[in-house]
């Protein structure tokens, strides 16, 4: 199984401000099938990146996707009030899908 | 645009079995997975499982001796069947879709909450 581990934990940052979250696999993703979710109290996940540096639809472009292999991050290039959430990395390459534990992105 | 809304009963008792379903509404080619993720309280998001547009399931290693998905064609619904649950299986649980390639998670159920409690 593919270990997915975020960094940092909890990101505390001001609006305006830009995000750097880190999603390190334990072995390569195949495929580099590797995505991103937002998710807010009381919601569903939402995907925001795919495969993994693809927006989904909808998605603005101050969020972005990178990486390959067994390191990947994820950046908001200015947050928005609404941005203030937690944040997952999946990988779907391999059996079984993983997720990373988390990022929560914090108002400062 | 392919949505999809779930139901099934939300308190068990210990050892029963939990069964959930996933309608699936709007247009989809049959090339998806269908796919049934959890989230215990407070904590990250566990997959359980999919079945894909061959019919051929996949499950996690951690719960594949309880779980069975399953794909209701004719219905446009697809189900998931976790027996002798316990106290750990307490959380919400998600139904979810993606094209089958290197796209993510695209569409999501609303998620149901379980408990189980005697």
């Amino acid at each position: 199984e593919i270990v997915l581990t975020q960094s940092p934990g909890t990101l505390s940052l001001s609006p305006g401000e830009r995000a750097t979250l880190s999603c390190r696999a334990s072995q390569s993703v195949t495929s580099s099938y590797l995505a991103w979710y937002q998710q807010k109290p009381g919601q569903a996940p939402r995907l925001l990146i795919y495969g993994p540096s693809s927006r989904a639809a909808g998605i603005p472009d101050r969020f972005s996707g990178s990486g390959s292999g067994t390191d990947f991050t994820l950046t908001i290039s200015r947050l928005e009030p609404e941005d203030f959430a937690v944040y997952y990395c999946q990988q779907y390459g391999n059996s079984p899908w993983t997720f990373g534990q988390g990022t929560k992105v914090e108002i400062k | 645009q392919v949505q999809l809304q779930q139901w099934g009963a939300g308190l068990l008792k210990p050892s029963e079995t939990l069964s959930l379903t996933c309608g699936v509404f709007g247009e989809s080619s049959s090339d998806y997975h269908w796919i049934w993720i959890r989230q215990p309280p407070g904590k990250g998001l566990e997959w359980i499982g999919d079945i894909n547009h061959r019919g051929t399931t996949t499950y996690n290693p951690s719960l594949m001796s309880r779980v069975t998905i399953s794909v209701h064609t004719s219905k446009s619904q697809f189900s998931l069947k976790l027996s002798s649950v316990t106290a750990a299986d307490t959380g919400v649980f998600y139904c979810a879709t993606k094209r089958v390639g290197h796209f993510g998670m695209d569409v999501w159920g609303q998620g149901t909450t379980v408990t189980v409690s005697s």
